[in-house]
């Protein structure tokens, strides 16, 4: 069963610094990873796909990478804002694909930038 | 702005009562998978629909269910609520393939 662990569980930072987020999972056989922003209450906005057979993907301030062997992804946010203060939550979808299986959710990191 | 709707955003049910939470699709997603947050807890998978059936389902008891219409929109049924279903319930949506799912703003379940 694919089990997937964030670390920090909570970060609280000042604005401007580079921050990284880690996910790990116990199951390398995945389909992809993605990266996700939850704000209070509300849903899920994701922010980074990584397929399987990718190394990393970027998007604007943050970049996201993949190391499946290892079962470990990183999020790396550059120059952090307080508007960036929300949860982060790493899923993977397992290897079959298609979403059938469901994707598999960290408990997320609660990130929160100090103005 | 992802386009996928849910109603209704909070809901109050005691204990034992049935719920229907309901998801509308943008045109052109096939699939819709329904999750389960409790606060402080990543999301878990109840299950999702491909083409109106059932396709995969995650470890909930049979007492959730659930519907996918023609036209892409979904339901979920919960039956004899328990306490413990209290969470918020996202729909996501997304195309048959394993690519990006969307997901909802979700309906916050408080079961009394």
């Amino acid at each position: 069963k694919q089990e997937v662990t964030q670390i920090p569980a909570a970060l609280s930072v000042p604005e401007g610094e580079n921050l990284v987020l880690n996910c790990s999972f116990t199951d390398s056989a995945i389909y992809n990873l993605q990266w996700f922003r939850q704000d209070p209450g509300k849903g899920l906005t994701s922010l980074l796909l990584i397929q399987s057979s990718q190394r990393e993907q970027t998007s604007g301030r943050l970049n996201a990478s993949l190391d499946k062997s290892s079962g470990r992804s990183t999020l790396y946010i550059a120059a952090s804002q307080p508007g960036d203060s929300a949860t982060y939550l790493c899923a993977v979808l397992g290897s079959s694909g298609g979403g059938a299986d469901g994707l598999t959710f960290g408990k997320g990191t609660h990130l929160i930038i100090q103005p | 702005e992802t386009g996928v709707t849910q109603s209704p955003t909070h809901l109050i049910k005691t204990r034992g009562q049935q719920v229907t939470l309901r998801c509308s699709s943008q045109s052109g997603h096939n699939t819709v998978s329904w999750y389960q947050q409790a606060l402080g807890q990543g999301p878990q998978f109840i299950f999702q629909y491909y083409r109106e059936e059932e396709n995969g389902r995650g470890n909930f008891p049979p007492r959730f269910s659930g519907l996918q219409f023609p036209n892409y929109s979904s339901e979920l049924n919960v039956n004899a609520l328990e306490l413990d279903d209290s969470a918020l319930y996202l729909c996501a949506e997304g195309l048959a393939g394993g690519d990006t799912q969307y997901f909802g703003p979700g309906t916050r379940l408080t079961v009394l």
